[in-house]
Formats: structure tokens, sequence, C-alpha cells
């Protein structure tokens, strides 16, 4: 069974660094083709895919924020993390991470985390 | 690649249809052959859950009130007949390229 949580804290200031943790369960990042995504969802608002990291430590950014953004792996852990500096009020929003897009055994891996609130305000 | 959805909302009767449309501002179609536009259903207070890909492969587990359809830039999500678990926001998003992208979202309700 597939399973991803995201954690991080909950409230950050403004200007200062967010940092979440996606820990998976059920697959390796290491195995060819697997990829963890980010994506974010302000309240009341559209989904926006964040960054992307695949099994071979390819790295991949949306060109809005890919100045502030960094994602990294730990295979060891089933980690993935991603950071975000410089964070401000508009980047209020619920952080997701999702396998999206691989295949399993010639099924589509679609498995989303429940999704972690982050609230920027002084 | 930007990505349209109409309308904004639906409400809708239950037993009856409903159909959503998305627009992107560019062709989804790949040089395999495969056009990369995926549906998928959020409900209240939880995370997206995939009902279509490729345009009409409706994912493992979802109904077949569910279809997709279209080609190139225009797609269509039908639900043949609303049950009231069908509530919720929906959205169509790209994965041709990177960023991937998504529509506005359709949020739909029942009468």
């Amino acid at each position: 069974q597939v399973t991803l949580k995201e954690s991080g804290p909950a409230l950050v200031k403004p200007t200062q660094t967010l940092t979440l943790t996606c820990t998976f369960s059920g697959f390796s990042l290491s195995t060819r083709g697997k990829r963890i995504n980010w994506f974010r969802q302000p309240p009341g608002k559209a989904l926006e895919w964040l960054a992307r990291i695949d099994w071979d430590d390819d790295k991949f950014y949306n060109p809005a924020l890919k100045t502030r953004l960094t994602i990294s792996k730990d295979t060891s852990k089933n980690q993935v993390v991603l950071t975000m500096t410089n964070m401000d009020p508009v980047d209020t929003a619920t952080y997701y991470c999702a396998r999206i897009g691989s295949y399993t055994y010639g099924s589509l891996d679609d498995n989303w985390g429940q999704g972690t609130l982050v609230t920027v305000s002084s | 690649i930007v990505m349209t959805q109409t309308p904004l909302s639906l409400s809708v009767t239950p037993g009856q249809p409903a159909s959503i449309s998305c627009k992107s501002s560019q062709s989804l179609l790949h040089s395999d052959g495969n056009t990369f536009l995926y549906w998928y259903l959020q409900k209240p207070g939880q995370s997206p859950q995939l009902l279509i890909y490729e345009i009409s492969s409706r994912f493992s587990g979802v109904p077949d009130r569910f279809s997709g359809s279209g080609s190139g830039t225009d797609f269509t999500l039908k639900i043949s007949r609303v049950e009231a678990d069908d509530v919720g926001v929906y959205y169509c998003m790209q994965t041709l390229q990177l960023p991937f992208t998504f529509g506005g979202g359709t949020k739909v309700e029942i009468k």
C-alpha cells in the first residue's frame, strides 16, 4: 500500500524559509521511473504545481518560483524535502506531495498525501 | 500551457448528466501519440483524486458514469448520472510539459 504524508510547520513568518517533508511508503524512489511532485493550493483557489524530483535525482521547478525552491530526496529515509525561501502571506496554502505519472506493473500511479496547511503571518 | 475550464460551477439534479469543458492553450498531443490530459475530483476537505487520464482512460476504481473525450486542445468530462457523492471541484490538468498546469476548477453541487 502506497502512502505519502506531508509534515512541516503550520505557521511561518514572512521572509522565513519553509521546509516541508514528504514521508512515503510502499515504494522506493530509487526505482527507475518513480518521481515525487509537490503541489500547493491557496484557500479556495486552484492547484499549482511546484516541483518534482525523479528517481535519478533530476529536479524540476515551476519557473515562477524557481529561485525560491529547492527539492531533495533521502532515499534511505523514504523522504523528499521541499524548501521555499522568503515566504510571503500569498504563499499561504495547503501543500501536497504526490506520486503521479509513473507506472507500477503497467498501472498508472496516482497517490497524494493528505496535505498540510501552511499559514504565513507575522 | 494555460488551461481554461467552464463552467465555474454546476448545480445538478441527482440522476441527471453533467458536462465540464477544458481548453488548453496548445495541443496536449505528444509525439508518442498520447495526449496528456488528466481530470481530478477534489471532494470537500480531501486531496485530489484522479478520475480520467490521457483524455479518456478511467483510473482504477472510477465508476463508468465518468467519461472523458476530446483531442488536441478541447476536452470534456461527462458524468452520465450525477450522484450525491460526486460533489466537489473538478480540475483538468495537463502533464505534457512542465510546469504541469491546472484549470481553474468547476464546482459541482447537488440541487
